[in-house]
């Protein structure tokens, strides 16, 4: 069955500095979002991206958040200067449609950790 | 601001029992929902979707959404110990993106 893949699994970065988060969504699909959860907390909607560009994107997803679909295949989301607070698990979903219509596949997820 | 409110548990049923999750949601407009399974650690994984008032069967769930109520619901049947997790209800308000409410933590005993 087709899935979203997504790497690292696992990325600890310090206080400050940059990371970026990899995706490689389903083939056919069109849409792409990524979402995240802190520790115990409900799964926030950050950002919407279709036709290279973003649709829709959270009060979350400020200027320290960028996304990007730098080839066919990848969608990437950078966090500059990290805080503390950016702790948490960063799900990517691809959907072949609209997500009124249609459910996400989700990744399995990265979890950041910043020290 | 659209909401979506799930009691968050843990709802505990006896093995081989029907588990009743519930949720609501804010926005009038919206027309479909979606529930998802997450077991701890991992990410959500769908289950079910719903478009129309009533209920819809797949398999041991049950799905029933009433839109004058703004109130969706999921019934596991004949309940697992391998369905305890956190089950999310998703409501897209107009839009692509969905809002999940917070989940409930099912646990099954056996």
């Amino acid at each position: 069955e087709p899935e979203v893949t997504q790497t690292p699994s696992h990325q600890v970065t310090q206080m400050g500095q940059e990371v970026i988060l990899r995706c490689v969504p389903i083939s056919n699909h069109l849409y792409f979002y990524w979402y995240r959860q802190i520790l115990g907390q409900k799964v926030e909607f950050l950002v919407s991206f279709y036709n290279n560009e973003i649709s829709e994107k959270s009060e979350i997803f400020d200027d320290q958040f960028s996304v990007e679909r730098p080839d066919g295949s990848n969608f990437t989301l950078k966090i500059r200067s990290t805080k503390l607070e950016d702790s948490a698990m960063y799900f990517c979903a691809s959907s072949e449609g609209a997500g009124v219509s249609y459910g996400y596949t989700f990744g399995s997820g990265t979890r950041l950790t910043v020290v | 601001q659209k909401e979506v409110e799930q009691n968050s548990g843990p709802l505990s049923v006896p093995e081989g029992a029907i588990a009743s999750l519930n949720c609501t949601y804010s926005d009038r407009g919206s027309q479909s929902f979606f529930w998802y399974r997450q077991y701890s650690g991992k990410s959500p994984e769908l289950i079910m979707s719903i478009y129309s008032n009533g209920d819809k069967e797949d398999g041991r769930f049950t799905a029933q959404l009433n839109k004058a109520s703004q109130y969706v619901s999921l019934l596991i049947r004949d309940s697992q110990p391998s369905d305890s997790a956190t089950y999310l209800c998703a409501v897209p308000p107009y839009g692509q993106n969905f809002v999940f409410g917070p989940g409930t933590r099912l646990s099954v005993l056996p």
